[in-house]
C-alpha cells in the first residue's frame, strides 16, 4: 500500500551481518513483487522479484520471504557489505485485468552498513 | 546496450516556464513508464505507455503530458511549470507489463522550480 512520509525507516548494521527488510502491502490481489535498491543520485535497481504462488525466492546473497496471509513481505541480505549501503524499495504489482503491471511503490528504507 | 537513459541529468526552470524530459531505451520495451520521486516517498507514476503511439494516466498526471511517437522513446513535458513540481524524474521501461513484467530505470532528472 502507499505510505506517505518524510522519515524513512531506517536499519544499520555492522560489515558481515546478516540484514532483514520488511515491506507491508496492502493490495491483497497484488500477485507479483519485486524489491529494489536505490543508490544515492542513481534510479531503482532491480534485485529480486517473487510471484504469489511462491513464498521464498532466493538469489545471490539475497532471499525474499513472501507471507501472504499477513500481507508481509520481506528481503533477507547474508553478509552485508558497505556496498550494499542504499534505500531498498518494495513494489507490488497487481497484474492481470486492466491492470497492466503497474507499480506500487513502498516508502523504502535505508540500510547503512558500517565497516 | 546502454539500456534506459535520460536527458537531461539537472535542469533548473522558473515557474511558469515549458520543457520536455526525454527517456529513450534499447531494450526494444513494449513499455515504457514516468515516475516522481519526491524526498521521503516512493515513485509515484505520472504516465505511462503500452506501446507506440498510445498513452495513459497515472497515479498523478495533472500537470503533465506525454508522447511516445516511437518505440523506443517516451517524452515528459511540463507546459507551465509550478515549484510543487520539484522532484527527481524516473523513467522505466519493461518488456510486457501483463503479469508483472521487471521495469528497468533510467539515471533520473533532478529538476527545480523557482
Amino acid at each position: 500500500g502507499e505510505s506517505v512520509g518524510l522519515h524513512l525507516p531506517t536499519l544499520s548494521v555492522q560489515e558481515g551481518d546478516n540484514s532483514i527488510i520488511n515491506c507491508a502491502y496492502s493490495n491483497s490481489a497484488s500477485d507479483y513483487f519485486i524489491w529494489y535498491k536505490q543508490e544515492s543520485g542513481k534510479g531503482p535497481q532491480f534485485i529480486i522479484d517473487i510471484r504469489s504462488n511462491m513464498d521464498k525466492r532466493q538469489g545471490q546473497r539475497v532471499t525474499v520471504l513472501l507471507n501472504k496471509t499477513v500481507k508481509h513481505l520481506s528481503l533477507q541480505i547474508a553478509a552485508t557489505q558497505p556496498g550494499d549501503s542504499a534505500v531498498y524499495f518494495c513494489a507490488e504489482n497487481r497484474a492481470g485485468g486492466t491492470s497492466y503491471g503497474k507499480l506500487t511503490f513502498g516508502q523504502g528504507t535505508i540500510l547503512t552498513v558500517h565497516p | 546496450n546502454a539500456g534506459v537513459t535520460q536527458t537531461p541529468k539537472f535542469r533548473v526552470l522558473k515557474t511558469g516556464q515549458s520543457m520536455t524530459l526525454l527517456c529513450a531505451q534499447d531494450m526494444n520495451h513494449e513499455y515504457m513508464y514516468w515516475y516522481r520521486q519526491d524526498p521521503g516517498m516512493g515513485l509515484r507514476l505520472i504516465h505511462y505507455s503500452v506501446g507506440e503511439g498510445t498513452t495513459a494516466k497515472g497515479e498523478v498526471p495533472d500537470g503533465y503530458n506525454v508522447s511516445r511517437l516511437k518505440k523506443q522513446n517516451f517524452l515528459l513535458g511540463l507546459e507551465s511549470a509550478a515549484p510543487s513540481q520539484t522532484s527527481v524524474y524516473f523513467c522505466a521501461s519493461s518488456y510486457g507489463g501483463l503479469g508483472g513484467d521487471t521495469q528497468y530505470f533510467g539515471p533520473g532528472t533532478r529538476l527545480t522550480v523557482l
